[in-house]
């Protein structure tokens, strides 16, 4: 089945800079990459997605990347503000039991500091 | 549509009680995920299922959990007996009809307390 690794588990930056979150995935045949925001005590929510067939996609501060001869994906926020602190989970969907099922990273804890 | 529902928010139990969460899911929404959340593990599939047929409950960890689909807009996840060690925010998600790879709608979660 597929294998989702996140890093890092924990982001600290100040308010302005950039923040990475990295992801890579064991499925070759994963075709769909979300990356969901979990505010403190909130439900997980769909803040980005990328599929297979396209290798950048923007939304204003966020953008996500995918490599899938090296099989990563990766999340961008610039310009961060306070108000993006939050847990992110990025999630490849593979198939498991003859559907595509999401397989969840395991999280990273961003910490934008005013 | 009021998104998917759980109930309830918080449930604290004692050590050898049974638990049972409940789950609306979206209308019209085919496939219903039981997820659970703890620091650890992130979040970790439970059971999945599919028009209300379970497909892969291999994320279940012991024959303690089980969870059932009787109709299109509920399911339930009980845990029997409960253990301190089941102590995790319980998520249920549901995908829109025939697209098992697309956007996951998440309830509020239940947290879940054993002690």
């Amino acid at each position: 089945g597929e294998n989702v690794e996140q890093h890092p588990s924990t982001l600290s930056v100040q308010e302005g800079d950039s923040a990475v979150i990295k992801c890579t995935y064991s499925d070759s045949a994963s075709n769909y990459f979300p990356w969901y925001k979990q505010e403190l005590g909130k439900r997980p929510q769909l803040i980005i997605d990328i599929r297979s067939n396209v290798g950048e996609k923007k939304d204003q501060r966020i953008a996500v990347t995918l490599n899938k001869t090296a099989k990563h994906f990766s999340l961008h926020i610039t310009e961060t503000q306070p108000e993006d602190s939050a847990v992110y989970f990025c999630a490849a969907s593979g198939v498991r039991g003859g559907s595509y099922i999401p397989t969840f990273g395991r999280g990273t804890s961003l910490i934008v500091h005013p | 549509d009021a998104g998917v529902i759980q109930s309830p928010r918080h449930e604290v139990t004692e050590m050898g009680q049974e638990v049972t969460l409940r789950c609306k899911p979206i209308s019209g929404h085919d496939y219903l995920f039981w997820y659970r959340q703890t620091m650890m593990r992130g979040l970790e599939l439970l059971i999945y299922f599919n028009n209300n047929v379970p497909i892969d409950d291999s994320g279940m960890p012991e024959d303690r959990f089980s969870a059932k689909m009787p109709n299109a807009s509920f399911s339930t996840l009980k845990i029997q007996p409960s253990e301190p060690r089941d102590s995790a925010v319980y998520f249920c998600a549901s995908t829109p009809q025939g697209k098992g790879n697309t956007e996951a709608f998440f309830g509020q979660g239940t947290r879940l307390t054993v002690v």
